[in-house]
């Protein structure tokens, strides 16, 4: 099926430990965006990604990292989770100037 | 740096209403504006996208509206059903400064029609 695809939809994990969300598009869009959404600051871009092995910061960079080695696919990683990184996370790719949103990742750190 | 800025951050109305969000931009350098739906638990669904060279995007019961010079979009929604409950954001993809080709988001506002 075309579109926005994220896995896992929902992880728990271990302050500490290293967590990868994944996102996968089927367009080919150049441009993808990975956001998270906290009540009270609504959505704030953390990376996006111009073209594959082109990546840059958005608003919140602080403990994450992404690659890009494929047009299709962008991972977002926490390299040693932290509590305060309990959010929802969405991925999106832009294409004819309109973003297109995943289905959301709800991670928990405990 | 754009800010958006939704008006009011909740509102509840009786079904059969009509009703009016509000949305404010800081900088007018857009190359569109975007309303978007959020059930609880959800993603995010497009329901209207307005160009910064247009007015107005009608679909169905809904009409968005852009002022792009005075930084301003209304969402009109006719005879509201207990199924338009949800949260509505407003969102700019900015087309100068620091957040060029990033869209910049509303905090959203929720909205609960009742029957």
């Amino acid at each position: 099926d075309a579109g926005i695809t994220q896995s896992p939809r929902y992880k728990i994990t271990e302050t500490g430990r290293q967590v990868t969300l994944m996102c996968h598009q089927t367009w080919s869009h150049s441009y993808m965006f990975w956001y998270r959404q906290d009540l009270g600051h609504g959505l704030r871009l953390i990376y996006y990604s111009a073209a594959a092995d082109i990546t840059d910061k958005g608003e919140v960079p602080d403990g994450y990292v992404v690659s890009r080695s494929k047009t299709e696919n962008f991972p977002l990683t926490l390299e040693s989770a932290t509590r305060s990184q309990t959010s929802v996370y969405f991925c999106a790719s832009i294409g004819l100037k309109t973003q297109y949103f995943g289905p959301g990742t709800r991670l928990l750190v405990l | 740096k754009q800010e958006v800025t939704q008006i009011p951050a909740a509102l509840s109305v009786p079904e059969g209403e009509n009703l009016v969000l509000n949305c404010s931009f800081t900088d007018s350098a857009i190359y569109n504006l975007q309303w978007f739906r959020q059930d609880p638990g959800k993603g995010l669904t497009s329901l209207l996208l307005i160009q910064s060279s247009q007015r107005e995007q009608t679909s169905g019961r809904l009409n968005a509206s852009l002022d792009k010079s005075s930084g301003r979009s209304t969402l009109y929604i006719a005879a509201s059903q207990p199924g338009d409950s949800a949260t509505y954001l407003c969102a700019v993809l900015n087309a100068g400064g620091t957040s060029y080709g990033k869209l910049t988001f509303g905090q959203g506002t929720i909205l609960t029609v009742h029957p």
